[in-house]
């Protein structure tokens, strides 16, 4: 069974950072692309980030490309976001989500339960 | 940049009815298109992928269809357990979501 398992959401400060993981298992780790989507509070969904499953690939929205960056670490089955120059407006439940396939670009069949980011002072 | 047009952005019917969501793509992204369903407080679910495969063990109530720019989300016959909000998002252009739909029961 996919087991996905976000930690690291906390209250930061404006302009501080942040180090969100997420512990996968239950599939082949290296097999396939995984992102992180965002949901703030009573809003949409929206995609934050992805890497393929090499991890060579990495890709970003326009709203977060500079601040943040994603990464893998196959040796432990991690997939981390690691976000820095934080605003307000990054207030919100980070999920991480798997794809169907090594490619970034694909469906999220399965998702984590999600954890909380707040950005205020 | 890719633009993902849902609509209605809420609905209201009755157990029974059948449902129909659209999604238009603002460019051609061909069939690269799930739909999700979110219940209040929990993780999205995929139910659709490649505008019309439905995920193993999805009920068949749920279809999707369309190519291009648009298309179609469709909730058979709507049971109470249905009661969420669906999201469509394409994976053409890298990645991005419709705004959402929220159905709710009459």
């Amino acid at each position: 069974e996919v087991q996905l398992v976000e930690s690291g959401g906390d209250l930061v400060q404006p302009g501080g950072s942040l180090r969100l993981s997420c512990a996968a298992s239950g599939f082949t780790f290296s097999n396939y692309a995984m992102s992180w989507v965002r949901q703030a509070p009573g809003k949409g969904l929206e995609w934050v980030s992805a890497i393929s499953g090499g991890g060579i690939g990495t890709f970003y929205a326009d709203s977060v490309r500079g601040r943040f960056t994603i990464s893998r670490d196959k040796s432990t089955n991690t997939l981390y976001l690691h976000m820095d120059s934080l605003r307000a407006e990054d207030t919100a439940v980070y999920y991480c989500a798997k794809t169907s396939w090594a490619m970034a670009r694909g469906p999220f069949d399965s998702w984590g339960q999600g954890t909380l980011v707040t950005v205020s002072s | 940049d890719m633009q993902m047009t849902q609509s209605p952005p809420s609905l209201s019917a009755s157990v029974g009815d059948r449902v129909t969501i659209t999604c238009q793509a603002s460019q051609d992204i061909r069939n690269s298109l799930s739909w999700y369903q979110q219940k209040s407080g929990k993780a999205p679910k995929l139910l659709i992928y490649d505008a019309s495969k439905l995920k193993t063990g999805v009920p068949s109530r749920f279809s999707g269809s369309g190519s291009g720019t648009d298309f179609t989300f469709t909730i058979s016959s709507l049971q109470p357990e249905d009661i969420a909000t669906y999201y469509c998002q394409q994976y053409d252009d890298l990645l991005s979501f419709g705004g959402g739909t929220k159905v709710e029961i009459k």
